[in-house]
């Protein structure tokens, strides 16, 4: 079985300061990488994901992340947030492809992100 | 991108009685699935829902207490049976179609409070 830890519960920041939210995974098998937001109050939004290929993933408002398959991490980035990133971000994984696994996503238990003006 | 509506955005329902989510996607998808997500926790599946035939439930989730129905590839329905306050979560379905960019898109879920 799969799981995901978040390391981080709360980051507060300062807006326009760079911010790692840290994520990493235990897995048996390939995963698939994912990033989501949660705004207040709303679904989950996609951020990013990781499936092949180059190890920096670029996501939507600015947000990177890398995979590292050696330290089973992957770690969400923003190199200048502002006040409209605060939110709950939550790192999640599934198994590759096929079989009845397929899809199911494992989430980490989520970071809030709160940036200060 | 899938377009998901659910019903209702927020309950309020006395222990002991039934309510039924629905989620509605604006195309036909391969897989949906429902999550819950309980105050302040993370997001945990309680099954996939399988058009045609019998939904498929995660270790501690039962069929009897979330009974599931998914008579097509748009349109899927989550009850809480018999509830408790320990089923006061948010409720979220969510979609992903078989072939496409692997990503899941979420509905705006559905908050239940149960007194």
């Amino acid at each position: 079985a799969q799981s995901v830890t978040q390391l981080d519960s709360q980051v507060p920041v300062f807006e326009e300061a760079p911010v790692e939210l840290r994520c990493n995974y235990s897995s048996s098998v390939s995963v698939y990488l994912f990033w989501y937001v949660q705004y207040p109050n709303q679904g989950l939004q996609l951020l990013l994901k990781y499936l092949s290929g180059s190890t920096l993933v670029k996501g939507i408002n600015g947000f990177e992340a890398e995979f590292n398959k050696s330290q089973t991490s992957f770690h969400l980035r923003k190199p200048s947030v502002h006040i409209s990133d605060t939110a709950e971000y939550f790192c999640a994984v599934s198994l590759q492809a096929g079989g009845t696994s397929y899809g199911k996503l494992t989430f980490g238990q989520g970071t809030i992100l709160t940036v200060h003006p | 991108s899938a377009v998901i509506s659910q019903k209702p955005s927020r309950d309020i329902c006395q222990r002991g009685t039934s309510l039924t989510i629905q989620c509605q996607v604006d195309s036909q998808v391969t897989m949906m699935f429902w999550y819950r997500q309980q105050p302040g926790q993370s997001l945990t599946l309680i099954a996939t829902a399988n058009q045609g035939s019998e939904a498929t439930y995660e270790s501690g989730f039962v069929i009897d207490k979330f009974p599931i129905s998914r008579p097509n590839l748009t349109f899927s329905t989550l009850t809480v049976s018999n509830m408790s306050p320990e089923d006061s979560s948010i409720y979220l379905c969510s979609v992903q179609d078989l072939g496409g960019a692997d990503e899941q898109y979420f509905g705006p879920g559905t908050r239940l409070t149960v007194t």
